[in-house]
């Protein structure tokens, strides 16, 4: 089976700009879960994705959203990009039942730079 | 809430020796509880999970962790590093009602000295 993907590896932007990143998950997992991993803050959970529905969020602004489509690749969008921002993006698939003992299985990540 | 404290933010061990990497966690309902290890410019991957079964769970590579309540403790362990087991280390906490979420300590960078 293949594992997660993530499109693109690396994206350099400049503030004020947006990005969308894209993660498509292993075969037959229907939950994606986004994090950010950055030196100071660590890993940080964005939200998690379930049959095309937000069903958890973290604390991050509202210019971090997603969406996941029917086939349950997933999307984050951020938006009037700050420095802050930069930062390693994960996305992990799993097969997402109501038991949060599914492990999520992760993507090699999205490196986000912002100059 | 729920939340996760890794012990010591870098741990070196000679090859060969006995790995001990701590994890502690604070849940006000019962824990999940899982290891991960991060390769340089790599994703997560697990080593092992406790979902209330066994206590004593075996993972891959010969690592293995023992959940104990009484300390809220869920240290990993192996009982001889290899050059390849360096790596950072994450320990991570969800529960039920937290579907999708894993909460995540600092991490643990492991050297591995020959």
């Amino acid at each position: 089976k293949a594992g997660v993907t993530q499109t693109p590896r690396y994206l350099i932007k400049t503030r004020g700009q947006q990005v969308t990143l894209s993660c498509s998950p292993i075969s037959g997992h229907r939950s994606v879960s986004w994090y950010q991993q950055t030196p100071g803050q660590g890993l940080q959970f964005l939200f998690e994705y379930f049959s095309e529905t937000q069903r958890n969020k973290g604390n991050f602004p509202g210019r971090f959203s997603g969406r996941q489509f029917s086939n349950s690749r997933s999307e984050m969008n951020v938006s009037t990009l700050e420095l802050g921002d930069s930062a390693l993006y994960l996305c992990a698939s799993s097969l997402g039942g109501l038991a949060s003992t599914d492990t999520q299985y992760f993507g090699p990540g999205t490196r986000l730079t912002v100059l | 809430a729920q939340s996760v404290t890794q012990l010591g933010s870098h741990v070196s061990v000679s090859e060969g020796a006995l790995v001990l990497l701590r994890c502690n966690y604070s849940s006000s309902v019962p824990p999940y509880l899982f290891w991960y290890v991060q390769y340089p410019n790599q994703g997560l991957q697990l080593l092992l999970k406790y979902t209330s079964a066994a206590t004593l769970v075996k993972g891959i590579n010969d690592f293995e962790a023992e959940f104990k309540k009484s300390e809220t403790s869920f240290h990993l362990t192996k009982p001889s590093a290899h050059m390849s087991d360096a790596a950072e280390y994450f320990c991570a906490v969800t529960s039920s009602s937290n579907t999708g979420k894993l909460i995540f300590g600092q991490g643990t960078t492991l050297q591995v000295k020959p």
